[in-house]
């Protein structure tokens, strides 16, 4: 059974369309995450939700927006794609804490024509 | 804020070559430190991890010593293979507050030749 779980896993759109990706983890975490992942590799937070309670929002646009239906689900919901949006989106769970090891899903990999 | 330096890559080694990855970070008291390694196309796996000061985390003959005095968590293995072809990430979390956030280093590209 896969633990952290993304769909879709590839996204080819056009610009100004407004898309979903989707979470879903099986490990029983109270914690998840959104991480975007540049064309440079680098990894930075998005967001964080605890519970369903929005617990990070790192400075990303107000057309990105995440929503916690329950504790294994963290979808995000972007409006109005531009082309700087291309990039690998990864999902993530973990039991919260700072020592507790966060699991990641395959990544949905969004291209913005 | 939290940063992670670690050493810009690529790197290129023969098989059964010594791997050092260096990895120095900044960050208020003393946080958790990972190594995260992510092979072509997929997502991101844990290496290993520390917790706290001197502890060593260690996998897949994959080394990594929890250093406080030189604020570093360098990343060894004695004999690299050519699956161990991979990006590899240095990543922290910070104490304190409900913020467990990442906060990864750019990553190193570590090609295995045979």
């Amino acid at each position: 059974d896969t633990a952290v779980s993304q769909t879709p896993k590839y996204l080819v759109t056009q610009m100004g369309n407004d898309k979903s990706i989707k979470c879903e983890q099986n490990l029983g975490h109270d914690t998840m995450y959104w991480y975007k992942q540049d064309s440079k590799k680098f990894l930075k937070i998005m967001f964080s939700y605890n519970n369903k309670e929005l617990i990070i929002n790192e400075t990303v646009p107000n057309r990105f927006s995440p929503k916690s239906p329950d504790k294994a689900h963290l979808n995000l919901h972007i409006n109005s794609l531009e082309l700087g949006d291309s990039a690998v989106y990864f999902c993530a769970s973990s039991r919260g804490g700072s020592q507790e090891t966060q699991y990641f899903g395959p990544g949905t990999r969004l291209l913005v024509l | 804020g939290d940063s992670v330096t670690q050493m810009e890559g690529p790197v290129t080694l023969s098989e059964e070559a010594f791997l050092t990855i260096n990895c120095t970070y900044t960050a208020t008291g003393y946080p958790s430190l990972f190594w995260y390694v992510q092979y072509p196309g997929e997502g991101l796996q844990l290496l290993l991890k520390a917790t706290k000061a001197d502890d060593k985390g260690s996998n897949k003959g994959f080394e990594a010593t929890y250093r406080k005095e030189t604020t570093s968590f360098h990343l060894e293995k004695g004999s690299v293979q050519v699956s161990d072809s991979a990006v590899y990430f240095c990543a922290l979390i910070g104490r304190g507050g409900s913020n467990y956030k990442l906060t990864f280093g750019k990553g190193t590209l570590l090609t295995v030749n045979p």
